[in-house]
């Protein structure tokens, strides 16, 4: 089965710098791999996905991820914060021979002026 | 593209009555959705899998005959909530797997308050 694991319930950083949101899976075959945003009482939103070929995705509102089979990792990542990035963030995974997908416990991302 | 509707958004209902959530997936068709229910500051729990046109699949410990799920069509699944009781007072969400049957793409939510 898989499983995902965000190490982080809470991230800080300052408007302008670089942030960096942590994700770790385990799948017992070949995985896909999203990030998801959500604003207060509000839904998920997609931000990125990892499903085939180049390691370093790219998505929605500059965000981008990199995957790392060795390291069974798909850090979330952006050059330079905004406040308005301030939100909850999950990473999730599913095995490509499975619809289900697994969340992980999701990491708060607050972005200071 | 890809945009999932969720009515309604909020719901107050009182205790005993049943009460049912819509989730419609407004630019795809989609064979395929989910339906999660999310506790305050916590992950997204899969409650179960619904399938246009075949009964639902339910997560382990959840309760098909109080969550009932139909998906009659390909556009629309249904959750309702039967006999509900204050313990029922949760943020639903439904998904929709896209037509490359590849990403979720998540309704807006529903908070119900059981009173």
């Amino acid at each position: 089965a898989q499983s995902v694991a965000q190490p982080e319930d809470q991230v800080n950083v300052a408007e302008g710098n670089p942030l960096t949101v942590k994700c770790t899976y385990s799948v017992s075959g070949n995985p896909y791999l999203f990030w998801y945003v959500q604003y207060p009482n509000r839904g998920l939103q997609f931000l990125l996905k990892y499903i085939t070929g180049d390691n370093l995705v790219k998505g929605s509102y500059g965000f981008e991820a990199e995957f790392n089979k060795s390291q069974t990792s798909f850090h979330l990542k952006k050059p330079s914060a905004l406040v308005s990035d301030s939100a909850l963030y999950f990473c999730a995974v599913r095995d490509i021979e499975d619809n289900d997908m697994r969340f992980g416990a999701g990491t708060r991302l607050t972005v200071k002026p | 593209g890809a945009v999932v509707s969720q009515h309604p958004s909020r719901v107050i209902c009182k205790s005993g009555t049943s009460v049912k959530i819509e989730c419609r997936s407004l630019d795809f068709q989609a064979t395929t959705m989910f339906w999660y229910r999310q506790f305050p500051k916590q992950s997204l729990m899969l409650m179960a899998t619904s399938n246009e046109g075949s009964k639902a699949t339910y997560e382990q410990g959840v309760e098909k005959d109080k969550f009932l799920i139909n998906h009659a069509s390909l556009t629309l699944s249904t959750l309702t909530v039967t006999s509900a009781h204050p313990e029922d007072s949760s943020f639903y969400i439904c998904s929709a797997l896209g037509q490359a049957q590849e990403t979720q793409y998540f309704g807006p939510g529903t908070r119900l308050l059981v009173l």
